[in-house]
């Protein structure tokens, strides 16, 4: 079964303190792994996805990156705007259509 | 394209009442998921379309629930005598077919929040 930990659960920043969200994984064998935010009552917003182990994408004060066993998602000087929750989500080899299975989230807080 | 557009956005229902939730998805993707979130987890898959073909159903869609995507474009979720348990946030996504730009992506709708007396 697929399974996604996301840490750490909350995260309060300063404006322009960077920090890293971290997603373990475990699957047979991973399609893609996806990065979402999640914005309050609001449907999540598609952010980034990785295929391979190695490969980085950046996006703004956001990089996610990822190996074999888990993602990072780096955020740089950031802003209260960027306040949020961070989904992140695996996609395997075997799965029918292009189901997600999601983390738990991490709900950040960025303080002016 | 206004991309995925769900109805009711809120539903307050007595424990034991039937309710149904709409999904539009973008016009172009043929591919449908529901999803179940709860405060302070993530989504949980329940269902997924490809067209008007359900394919996959998750352990979690009791009985109680029963997804439609007739002639393939919007799908309905309906819950049956529901119970205090439902209360979620119902969300759907879609996705362009397999050979579709950016095929894999799911773009979701704003959800439908379920609270149950």
């Amino acid at each position: 079964e697929d399974q996604v930990t996301q840490s750490p659960e909350a995260l309060r920043l300063q404006e322009g303190e960077s920090s890293s969200l971290n997603c373990s994984y475990t699957v047979s064998g991973l399609r893609g792994l996806f990065w979402y935010r999640q914005d309050p009552g609001k449907g999540p917003e598609f952010l980034f996805t990785l295929y391979s182990a190695g490969e980085e994408k950046e996006k703004e004060r956001l990089k996610a990156t990822l190996t074999k066993k888990e993602s990072f998602l780096h955020i740089t000087a950031p802003k209260p705007e960027d306040s949020a929750t961070y989904l992140c989500a695996v996609q395997a080899e075997e799965t029918s259509g292009s189901r997600l299975t999601f983390g738990e989230g991490t709900q950040l807080t960025v303080n002016p | 394209d206004t991309g995925v557009s769900q109805d009711p956005r809120h539903k307050i229902t007595k424990r034991g009442q039937n309710v149904t939730f709409r999904c539009d998805p973008i016009s172009e993707h043929n591919r449908l998921y529901w999803y179940r979130q709860t405060l302070g987890q993530g989504p949980e898959f329940l269902t997924y379309f490809q067209n008007e073909a359900q394919l996959e159903k998750s352990r979690l869609l009791s009985d109680r629930f029963s997804a439609e995507r007739p002639k393939g474009s919007f799908s309905t979720l309906e819950i049956q005598r529901t119970e205090q348990g439902d209360s979620a946030m119902y969300l759907c996504a879609s996705s362009p077919g397999p050979l579709g730009s950016g095929a894999n992506v799911l773009t979701f709708g704003a959800g439908s929040r379920l609270t149950v007396l």
